[in-house]
């Protein structure tokens, strides 16, 4: 599975947008893009993913490049609840595919009042 | 839906002991996965089950072990508990067609 790079830590203004950004400039084809999230002392949380178009559900909206390269998740209007360790994940599907999911260290983001 | 339960939610060990945790799946899932979080690690991959067989297995020793049952519940098992064993032990399930998994709250190991 090809390996992600995301800031470590981050500040958003509640009630504004959080856009997280994450570097996978080895995905292979048929490597999806997945986010998952970690409240404080909780199990991770699916947010969303993607291949290669433009993905959005009631939690959050991904963006990808064209190029597959990079991509971003954008909490629309973030509040205090969504203060947590954000994961970049890149994998791939398919039937020869497990549930190992590789985390990095992610990126915290903190939303002030 | 009942969610991903892990129990027990917390628990003490010393050294040399061994422990058991326990991991139930959202109904209708076939494949439970563990992890192991550390400060120091992170979240790392232990072992993933699908149908009572072992399908993966991350890099950890011998002394982690675990099972997966007909109702597709599951257990890890670690014998001869180290200090480096304290961990947050997480349990996932997941449709086997699917890649979207499910945590369970965890298992926080204290070994004394």
């Amino acid at each position: 599975d090809a390996k992600t790079t995301q800031p470590p830590s981050m500040d958003c203004a509640e009630g504004r947008a959080a856009n997280l950004p994450c570097n996978h400039s080895t995905i292979s084809g048929n490597e999806y893009v997945y986010w998952y999230r970690q409240i404080h002392s909780q199990g991770p949380q699916y947010i969303i993913h993607g291949l290669k178009n433009n993905e959005t559900n009631e939690m959050a909206s991904l963006i990808i490049t064209e190029d597959r390269k990079s991509s971003t998740l954008i909490l629309p209007h973030a509040t205090l609840r969504d203060t947590a360790v954000y994961y970049c994940i890149v994998r791939a599907h398919g039937s020869g595919n497990t549930g190992k999911l590789i985390f990095g260290q992610g990126t915290t983001l903190q939303v002030k009042p | 839906k009942a969610g991903v339960t892990q129990t027990p939610r917390y628990l003490i060990k010393t050294r040399g002991q061994q422990v058991t945790l326990s991991c139930s799946p959202i109904s209708g899932h076939r494949s439970v996965s563990w992890y192991q979080q550390t400060p120091g690690q992170g979240l790392q991959f232990l072992f993933e089950y699908f149908s009572e067989t072992q399908r993966n297995k991350g890099n950890f020793p011998g002394r982690f072990s675990g099972r997966q049952f007909s109702n597709s519940r599951s257990e890890m098992n670690v014998s001869t508990l180290e200090l480096g064993d304290s961990a947050l032990y997480l349990c996932a399930s997941r449709v086997s067609a699917s890649n979207e998994q499910f945590f369970g709250p965890g298992t926080r190991l204290t070994v004394l």
